[in-house]
């Protein structure tokens, strides 16, 4: 079982605003990643650390953390954000990686 | 920017192993880790393990302890995932990924492989 626990789907109407959370304990001392992940395609990443995007990713994500909680909010969602997304961070002994179990976006 | 090549598509019986190869340019290669992360069919994204070439330093997911080796060739650019006593549930798409900055193992997954897929059966 996966220490970051994620809603298994989600839905948004286009253009509407969309928050993607992720849950658990080591969130409270570390940040967590957000992945764009399309079938047939890499994962790509889209957040990163408190609040960063890398180059080339479009400013509708943003990321933020409340406790033991990471947000993805995707504002004005368009059909090409129909992806699954998944967090990641470190697990809670610090010395691991794990990822969250991943939320399918659907964009109606 | 990065680039990470990987091997291509194996099959395996039950109980061998695998190696898969993801050859980098486009950085100095030793300072940037490389992790291998999977997902098996219709399930998520798993982390297996990383290396950071110019310290020798590895780390495994607890899962795999045991069964899996990641080593990486500096002369060459390349590092490798082998993964032991194989089972139909290591069938999967294989990825490496690497991190935008230098040293850092447990980070952020910037630059991806194209996934290898792994096939066992018998």
């Amino acid at each position: 079982s996966s220490e970051l626990t994620q809603d298994p789907a989600v839905s948004v109407a286009l253009g509407q605003t969309v928050r993607i959370t992720c849950q658990g304990d080591s969130l409270r001392n570390y940040y967590a990643s957000w992945y764009q992940h399309k079938p047939g395609q890499a994962p790509v990443l889209v957040i990163y650390g408190k609040d960063n995007r890398p180059s080339g990713i479009t400013d509708r994500f943003s990321g933020s953390r409340s406790g033991n909680t990471a947000s993805l909010t995707i504002t004005g969602a368009q059909a090409e954000d129909e992806a699954d997304y998944y967090c990641n961070s470190r697990d809670g002994s610090g010395d691991h990686v794990v990822f969250g179990g991943g939320t399918k976006l659907t964009v109606l | 920017q990065v680039q990470l090549v990987q091997s291509g598509a194996e099959v395996k019986e039950p109980g061998s192993s695998v190696k898969v190869s993801c050859r980098a340019s486009g950085g100095t290669f030793g300072n940037y880790a490389i992790n291998w992360v999977r997902q098996a069919p219709g399930q998520g994204l798993e982390w297996v393990g990383g290396i950071i070439p110019i310290f020798g330093t590895v780390k495994y997911a607890q899962k795999f302890q045991g069964r899996v080796t990641i080593t990486a060739d500096e002369s060459t650019a390349t590092a490798y995932l082998d993964l032991g006593s194989l089972g139909s549930d290591d069938t999967a798409v294989y990825y490496c990924a690497s991190p935008h900055t230098e040293y850092q193992l447990l980070s952020n997954f910037d630059y991806w492989g194209q996934g290898t897929l792994v096939t066992v059966s018998s």
